[in-house]
């Protein structure tokens, strides 16, 4: 079975500064698809960045970044230029494919970030 | 355009009741997926509906069931309700050719 581990249950960053948060998973596929998503207190998860295993360039979404070392099976988040809006749960996921069949998210069990002004 | 939606936000209910929540996709997405979200955890999911169908679930037992409606809006149903039972109930909508799910704001379970 495939399992999403991060081991920072909480990181803190000052504003305007650059803060990682890791993510390690399990699988023995080949070809699956990694995201990070953010939860607010509103509880709504938000889709920050997504990353397809067969493609080796890490993927970059304005001030989101990862670092994706396949061999490693490890997915990191970089926030760049940190704002108090960034404030929130993050939460690595893991995917296989996005048939109709079934496309079921493996989530880890999430990182608060606090943001210092 | 409306999001994910799901009702009722919050709802208390005790040990051995049922539970009805309710989802509706965002316009265009056919696929609705169900999550739950226990306090300080990660969602786990419980299974996905297509076609009126259920394609895949998640480790959860039978009292866990679904629906879904061909206006591909969904239902999630919970018989004979466990204190463990308590959490956020995440549904996730995703349209036909793409991978990306959206989710709905939850309805927070509470079983006393």
């Amino acid at each position: 079975a495939q399992t999403v581990t991060q081991s920072q249950p909480e990181m803190s960053v000052q504003e305007a500064e650059t803060v990682t948060l890791s993510c390690t998973y399990d699988t023995s596929e080949s070809d699956y698809y990694l995201f990070w998503y953010k939860q607010p207190p509103s509880r709504q998860m938000i889709l920050v960045i997504r990353q397809e295993a067969y493609k080796q360039q890490n993927a970059t979404e304005n001030r989101f970044s990862v670092n994706f070392q396949k061999a490693a099976k490890s997915f990191s988040l970089k926030i760049s230029d940190s704002q108090l809006g960034d404030a929130a749960m993050y939460f690595c996921a893991y995917t296989v494919g996005f048939g109709n069949a079934g496309n079921m998210l493996t989530f880890g069990g999430g990182t608060r970030l606090m943001v210092k002004p | 355009d409306a999001g994910v939606t799901q009702s009722p936000t919050h709802l208390i209910k005790t040990r051995g009741q049922q539970v009805t929540l309710r989802c509706s996709p965002k316009s265009g997405h056919d696929t609705v997926s169900w999550y739950q979200q226990a306090l300080g955890q990660g969602p786990q999911f419980i299974f996905q509906y297509y076609e009126e169908e259920e394609r895949q679930r998640g480790n959860f037992p039978d009292r866990f069931s679904g629906h879904q409606f061909p206006n591909y809006s969904s239902e999630l149903n919970v018989n004979a309700l466990l204190l463990g039972d308590s959490a956020l109930y995440l549904c996730a909508s995703k349209g036909p050719n793409t991978g990306e799910l959206f989710f709905g704001e939850g309805s927070r379970l509470t079983v006393l």
